[in-house]
């Protein structure tokens, strides 16, 4: 079991460059999440979906968009990378509220 | 968004139990409570959750208080492993999940 895959690993942008990040998990999960990392601070969400077709804003939405056209694919887009995009980006998934999330390993991204 | 509040850090001896708090006030009846853990340069990892009633796994244990307006994650005895940020969070029914600034577990050799 992959669990959840995140590629890549590692990205330096550009201003005013676009890229999409992917994530894609194998456990059938309906719920998927994208959260940010900025250096020592705690997680914040950007965007999730509870099932294929339904995605929804969370607290730091602005810059981003994302689709949900799969069960097992959640990319995040970044449309115009900005200074303050720089950040690890982690995707998540779960089953349902009484399950744990299973977090992929990262994206850690640069702007410059 | 429900709220957690933990203490920004905290230091074990090792092999020594750690009692890590969480306060949760905004807590609903529905909200179930997360933790995870996240060592340097990796992505959370969870712990354990529960709803009303304590719950134990191989990991840790998790006591909830009776009103359920905060809970504790315990660690039976702590390792150099367990050094790690340990965050408490609320699984609400709108499918958001919010993390905090979570506690930084110091372990002492």
């Amino acid at each position: 079991n992959a669990g959840v895959t995140q590629t890549p690993k590692f990205r330096i942008l550009k201003i005013g460059q676009s890229m999409t990040l992917q994530c894609t998990q194998d456990m059938n999960h309906n719920y998927m999440y994208w959260y940010r990392q900025d250096p020592g601070m705690g997680l914040k969400l950007i965007y999730y979906s509870v099932g294929a077709g339904i995605t929804d804003k969370g607290e730091v939405p602005n810059g981003y968009n994302v689709s949900r056209s799969t069960t097992e694919d959640f990319p995040l887009r970044l449309e115009l990378a900005a200074p303050s995009q720089t950040s690890v980006y982690f995707c998540a998934s779960i089953k349902g509220l009484n399950y744990g999330y299973t977090f992929g390993s990262g994206t850690r991204l640069t702007v410059v | 968004d429900a709220k957690t509040t933990q203490p920004n850090s905290m230091e074990s001896n090792e092999e020594e139990p750690v009692h890590l708090p969480c306060n949760h006030s905004t807590i609903s009846g529905t909200d179930y409570i997360h933790w995870y853990r996240q060592l340097p340069s990796q992505g959370p990892e969870y712990v354990i959750h529960g709803l009303t009633s304590n719950v134990n796994n191989r990991m840790a244990s998790l006591a909830i208080a009776e009103d359920r307006k905060s809970s504790t994650l315990i660690l039976h005895r702590a390792t150099l492993r367990d050094a790690a940020v340990y965050y408490c969070i609320l699984a609400n029914t709108g499918n958001q999940f919010y993390f905090g600034t979570g506690t930084s577990l110091t372990v002492i050799p």
